[in-house]
C-alpha cells in the first residue's frame, strides 16, 4: 500500500470557522509533511513532523495549527483564515527523516475561504 | 525561496516525440528529484538522482546531473498525450533537511 490518503477533497468555509484537514499513511513512514500550493505555482512547506514531533514550522500564521495525534496521522486545523489561504493543501509522507528523500503525496485538500 | 529553476516555462510537442526539460539550482545539494503534477491532484514521484550520480534512467526517462554547472535535464522519450502534466524538480540540501521545488514546467502532448 503506497496511498497518502486527504480528506476532505474539497473544503468551502467561512472566515469564523472552525475546519481540519486530514491525512492518513499506513507505509510505515515516520516523517509527514504539510504543503500549500497556490494555482499554477510550486508546493511551499508549511510543516514537518519526525517521529510525531513537529520538527520544523515554516513560520505559518497561527491559523494554521498542525497535529500529529499518531504515526500515521496528521492534521491540520483551520481557524480564522482568509480568503488569501484558498490553496491546495497536500500532504505529504517519506520513509526517510532527512526530508530531501522521495515524498510521497497525496491528493490533496482543495480549501476555499469565503 | 526557489532553488531549482527550470526551462522552459512550457512545453508543446506532439505525441511520439521527446521532450527535454531543465533545471538550475543555487547552492550545493545531496539529490535532486522530478516529480508531476497532473491538473488539480497530488504530485507523483519520477525520479531522484544524486549528487555523486551523472545519470540516471527509469522507463522512459533519463535524468542527467551536472554539478558543475548546477543543473539538470529531464528528458521524457516518446511522449504520450498522458505525460501531459507539470513537472516539477526539487532540490535536497543536507543544511535544512528539507526539499524545495522549482517553478514548474507545463509539458502538452499534442495527440
Amino acid at each position: 500500500d503506497t496511498e497518502v490518503t486527504q480528506t476532505p477533497k474539497h473544503l468551502v468555509m467561512g472566515m469564523t470557522n472552525k475546519k481540519s484537514l486530514k491525512c492518513e499513511q499506513h507505509m510505515g513512514h515516520r516523517a509527514m509533511y504539510w504543503y500549500k500550493q497556490k494555482a499554477k505555482k510550486p508546493p511551499e512547506l508549511m510543516f514537518v513532523y519526525s517521529y510525531e514531533k513537529l520538527s520544523i514550522n515554516e513560520s505559518v500564521p497561527s491559523r494554521f495549527s498542525p497535529e500529529c495525534p499518531n504515526s500515521s496521522l496528521l492534521n491540520l486545523h483551520l481557524h480564522a483564515l482568509q480568503p488569501e489561504d484558498s490553496a491546495l493543501y497536500l500532504c505529504a509522507s517519506s520513509g526517510g527523516l532527512r526530508g530531501t528523500g522521495e515524498l510521497f503525496f497525496g491528493e490533496g485538500s482543495r480549501l476555499t475561504v469565503l | 525561496s526557489q532553488q531549482g529553476e527550470e526551462d522552459p516555462q512550457a512545453l508543446s510537442i506532439q505525441e511520439g516525440e521527446n521532450a527535454t526539460m531543465n533545471c538550475s539550482y543555487k547552492t550545493s545539494i545531496n539529490n535532486l528529484q522530478w516529480y508531476r503534477q497532473n491538473s488539480g491532484r497530488g504530485l507523483v514521484h519520477l525520479i531522484l538522482i544524486r549528487s555523486n550520480e551523472r545519470e540516471k534512467h527509469s522507463g522512459r526517462l533519463r535524468v542527467t546531473l551536472d554539478t558543475s554547472k548546477k543543473s539538470s535535464s529531464l528528458l521524457i522519450t516518446a511522449s504520450r498525450a498522458a505525460d501531459t502534466a507539470s513537472y516539477f524538480c526539487a532540490t535536497g540540501t543536507g543544511a535544512n533537511s528539507k526539499l524545495t521545488f522549482g517553478k514548474g514546467i507545463t509539458l502538452s502532448v499534442r495527440p
